[in-house]
């Protein structure tokens, strides 16, 4: 059964980048599509981003400018970096993977999430 | 940011049937499938429904999905405490580069 971990620092200053790491567990890394998505206290979900194994990104426009998502297939580990931070990207953020395909359409969907982990932006 | 509106709350005593409208456009709901994601307070997203109306295993079939046009819709039949939670509607939204996008989230409270 395939879990995932969130790790990093639980608070970052403003205009510092934030990075947090994903490990995946009990499963390959491999032929999937990984992806991170926040939470501000209190509000609803943001998707961040994705990244398939092979290295191929797709992000939020409202962050692309700001977010690096890559990949390490020798850890089972994806990671993502958000620069230039503000108090508006405190939030619980979590990884999850991103089961995708076609049928008739594309589909896309989050179906394993880790527990998510906390972080501050705050001097 | 969020482009898919939901009510923010709906309630129901136990044992009746609470429905949770979805509301998107062609750019994501009218073109693509839609899922939605349970939240138990304090807990991280669930998987609820995939491709409009499909449930994943060990997701009891009182929860069942449907979609129209450009809006969709979840429904819980035989409410039960358990289901007090917040839900989220998503799907991929084909305008610009394309992105996921969630629903506002609605609070369901079992009265």
């Amino acid at each position: 059964q395939v879990q995932l971990q969130e790790s990093g620092p639980g608070l970052v200053k403003p205009s510092e980048t934030l990075s947090l790491t994903c490990t995946v567990s009990g499963g390959s890394i491999s032929s999937y599509y990984w992806s991170w998505i926040r939470q501000p206290p209190g509000k609803g979900l943001e998707w961040i981003g994705y990244i398939y194994y092979s290295g191929s990104t797709n992000y939020n426009p409202s962050l692309k400018s700001r977010v690096t998502i890559s990949v390490d297939t020798s850890k089972n580990q994806f990671s993502l970096k958000l620069s230039s931070v503000t108090a508006a990207d405190t939030a619980v953020y979590y990884c999850a993977r991103l089961t995708s395909g076609v049928l008739g359409f594309p589909y896309y969907y989050m179906d394993v999430w880790g527990k998510g982990t906390t972080v501050t932006v705050s001097s | 940011q969020s482009v898919l509106t939901q009510p923010p709350s709906a309630s129901g005593t136990p044992g009746q049937r609470v429905t949770i409208s979805c509301s998107g456009s062609s750019s994501n709901i009218g073109s693509n499938y839609v899922y939605w994601y349970q939240q138990l307070p304090g807990t991280a997203p669930k998987l609820l429904i995939y491709r409009n109306n499909q449930r994943p295993s060990g997701v009891p079939d009182r929860f069942s999905g449907s979609k129209s046009g450009t809006s969709a819709s979840l429904a819980i039949s035989g409410l039960r405490s358990e289901d007090e939670a917040d839900y989220y509607c998503a799907a991929w939204d084909d305008s610009l580069s394309g992105c996921y996008v969630f629903g506002t989230g609605t609070k369901v409270t079992v009265l």
